[in-house]
């Protein structure tokens, strides 16, 4: 039973516009979130997080908003650039212990010249 | 930033060796170390996760005489697959925490193993 959803396998976006990426999640426990970014034969690397009380952190181009009662969050970049094309992967944990990572399946993200 | 080294990155064998893979946090101490497996278009699944001086906790599902854990320095964690058979080729990642615990984890950059 995927706990993490990523429903969008892949997404195209021009460069210069806004993208979006949407992850959603079934465990109410889960309280701290995160978004990964995945280049081929590397490994996964920290973009951003949330806790989960908060609704919304920004950090530079990368903002994260979470909307608990839907148990939902998204990812948004803006302005997409080419060095932005990549696989995101958006992952979830429960508490601030020394826990492991639930991971979505992945969104390839595709920048256009 | 942390750094997370993950050795061999890609292993080619036979069926029925055992393969180590070793994973190194080079600029930090880790007590805790995580490891991960992906099979492709699916999500990475942690497998267990590994504790400095002690013994490894698994992940339901996961065979612990198959996937041994060694995490004997606060630099160094080993996963060594046990008599690999085909089923078991796979890409493994390895992660550590920085600091405190509810700090983002670093990852490895993975190992493919094959076994043929």
């Amino acid at each position: 039973d995927q706990q993490v959803k990523q429903n969008s396998p892949s997404l195209s976006v021009q460069e210069g516009r806004i993208s979006i990426l949407n992850c959603d999640y079934t465990n109410s426990m889960f309280d701290y979130f995160l978004w990964y970014k995945k280049y081929p034969a590397e490994g996964p690397t920290f973009l951003i997080s949330i806790s989960s009380i908060k609704d919304k952190n920004e950090d530079g181009r990368f903002t994260v908003f979470l909307n608990k009662s839907a148990k939902h969050l998204s990812l948004h970049i803006v302005p997409s650039q080419p060095g932005d094309s990549a696989v995101y992967f958006c992952a979830a944990k429960i508490g601030g212990g020394a826990d492991g990572l639930t991971f979505g399946k992945g969104t390839h993200l595709i920048i256009q010249p | 930033g942390a750094v997370v080294s993950q050795h061999p990155s890609w292993v080619i064998c036979k069926s029925g060796t055992s393969v180590k893979i070793e994973c190194r946090s080079l600029d930090f101490q880790a007590t805790t170390m995580f490891w991960y497996r992906q099979f492709p278009k699916q999500s990475l699944m942690l497998m267990a996760t590994s504790n400095e001086g002690s013994k490894a906790t698994y992940e339901q599902g996961v065979e612990k005489d198959k996937f041994l854990i060694n995490h004997a320095s606060l630099t160094l964690s080993t996963l060594t697959v046990t008599s690999a058979h085909p089923e078991d080729s796979s890409f493994y990642i390895c992660s550590a925490n920085q600091g405190q615990s509810n700090q983002p984890q670093h990852f490895g950059d993975g190992t493919r193993l094959s076994i043929l």
